[in-house]
């Protein structure tokens, strides 16, 4: 059963706006991932935040996390229209897991 | 792609068929996963392997099974192709490390099953 899930389901911005992207999950975790996703190809990892890490940049990238509440979210600032893809949160489980489980994804539309 | 190929990268096939599709890796990784990917669900995962012929099931595992006899290739079976299974499947590898893995994604493959 899906573990993660983003919220909003689809945002539309324009070039150079922030991007905001939220991510509940229920169980307790090691650490929670972000994925990205072009059209017609795999995923690919963006970036990892640990249960013990509060916040992690990564370029553009901003990722909070906060345990209490179960729940993370994934900045982009000054989007590009090659920013336009789906995201997906992944997290593992308290053990460690080698399995992700990862949410439905939402669709970030950029426009130039 | 992290030395990951898939194949075929598309196939139609018909109900009732048998269908098999190749991962291929070229890193060593221990271990290996198959996905499937469908609109409204994200990406669940079928089965995966955590060494040679060591496969485990995953979230959606019935009707299809796996075979890792090689470290490089790890395969899925579509014992009998329903329609259900039209989707797309992905392929990952990871090394966990300190319990942090991070899954690398090969380019899918598309299965249309009329």
């Amino acid at each position: 059963s899906q573990q993660g899930e983003e919220d909003p389901q689809a945002l539309s911005i324009q070039e150079g706006e922030n991007a905001t992207m939220n991510c509940s999950y229920k169980t307790s975790i090691n650490n929670l991932q972000w994925y990205r996703q072009n059209s017609g190809r795999g995923l690919v990892h963006l970036i990892l935040i640990r249960s013990n890490e509060r916040e992690k940049h990564s370029g553009r990238l901003r990722v909070t996390l906060d345990t209490s509440k179960k729940s993370s979210s994934l900045l982009i600032t000054a989007s590009r229209a090659a920013d336009t893809a789906s995201y997906f949160c992944a997290t593992d489980g308290e053990g460690g897991s080698e399995k992700l489980v990862f949410g439905k994804g939402m669709k970030l539309t950029v426009n130039p | 792609d992290a030395g990951i190929t898939q194949s075929p990268r598309h196939k139609v096939t018909e109900t009732g068929t048998p269908v098999t599709l190749r991962c291929h890796q070229t890193e060593n990784h221990r271990y290996m996963y198959w996905y499937r990917q469908d609109p409204g669900h994200g990406l669940r995962l079928i089965h995966y392997s955590y060494g040679v012929k060591d496969t485990d099931k995953g979230e959606v595992s019935d009707g299809y099974s796996v075979s890792r006899s090689k470290t490089e290739d790890f395969l899925l079976t579509l014992e009998s192709a329903t329609s259900s299974q039209t989707s797309v499947y992905f392929c990952a590898i990871s090394e966990p490390q300190g319990g942090q893995e991070t899954q690398y994604f090969g380019p899918g493959t598309r299965l249309l099953v009329l």
